[in-house]
């Protein structure tokens, strides 16, 4: 499968813990996106990446959450000091420039008790 | 500020009949929309854009400047229509997507 893969799909953890998200993207794509998406909501906007360079984070992305993308492949995303606020589904997308079509991973699910 | 508003969260038509899914921008410059589709238990993915002109799946959308609208259409609904369908835009800079909050489309039997 050579789409945009992400780990772990579910996470549970207790409030408190530190959680990190793996995205794999499209081999050729040089943009990266990540995006939160909460039931019944659509996707929102979290930061997105043009090869290493993180261009653009949302004010949504508190100190606690941080996004890096080393060397321009794959990506991570860090929430530290986890809230039950970031229960969601944390999308992944990539893209080749600026096309606007998106590529999306299956997500990362994720639960705060 | 960009905004996508799709006023149906929930819309559901019987089979053969026609579909419109409403979708609503705010934007000062020039957008880009787009309208992308998420089946059950699969990925997000795009359905159309705008400036592609095209018929995809037998969905089209006008983009209307005027009223500030980007609507999707079918004549005629067919049961594998049935997904969650989120508007979406994008500046001509493509730095980033804004979605709606989507619209579950059901197509009964």
């Amino acid at each position: 499968d050579t789409g945009v893969s992400q780990d772990p799909r579910h996470k549970i953890t207790k409030r408190g813990q530190n959680v990190t998200f793996r995205c794999d993207p499209i081999s050729e794509h040089n943009r990266l996106y990540w995006y939160r998406q909460t039931l019944g909501q659509g996707p929102e906007f979290l930061t997105y990446f043009q090869n290493e360079a993180q261009l653009e984070k949302s004010r949504l992305l508190s100190d606690r959450f941080s996004a890096e993308r080393p060397k321009g492949s794959f990506s991570t995303l860090e929430i530290q000091r986890t809230e039950q606020g970031d229960s969601a589904m944390y999308l992944c997308a990539s893209s080749r420039g600026h096309t606007g079509e998106l590529f999306f991973g299956e997500g990362s699910r994720l639960t705060v008790l | 500020a960009q905004r996508v508003t799709q006023p149906e969260k929930l819309l559901s038509v019987f089979k053969g009949a026609p579909v419109e899914l409403k979708c609503n921008y705010s934007y000062s410059g020039s957008p880009e929309l787009f309208w992308y589709v998420q089946y059950s238990r699969q990925r997000l993915q795009l359905l159309l854009r705008h400036i592609s002109r095209e018929s995809i799946k037998g969905f089209t959308a006008d983009l209307n400047k005027g009223e500030t609208s980007f609507h999707l259409k079918k004549p005629f609904a067919q049961e594998e229509d049935s997904a969650m369908y989120y508007c979406a835009l994008t500046n001509q800079g493509a730095q980033k997507l804004v979605f709606g909050q989507g619209t579950r489309l059901t197509i009964n039997p």
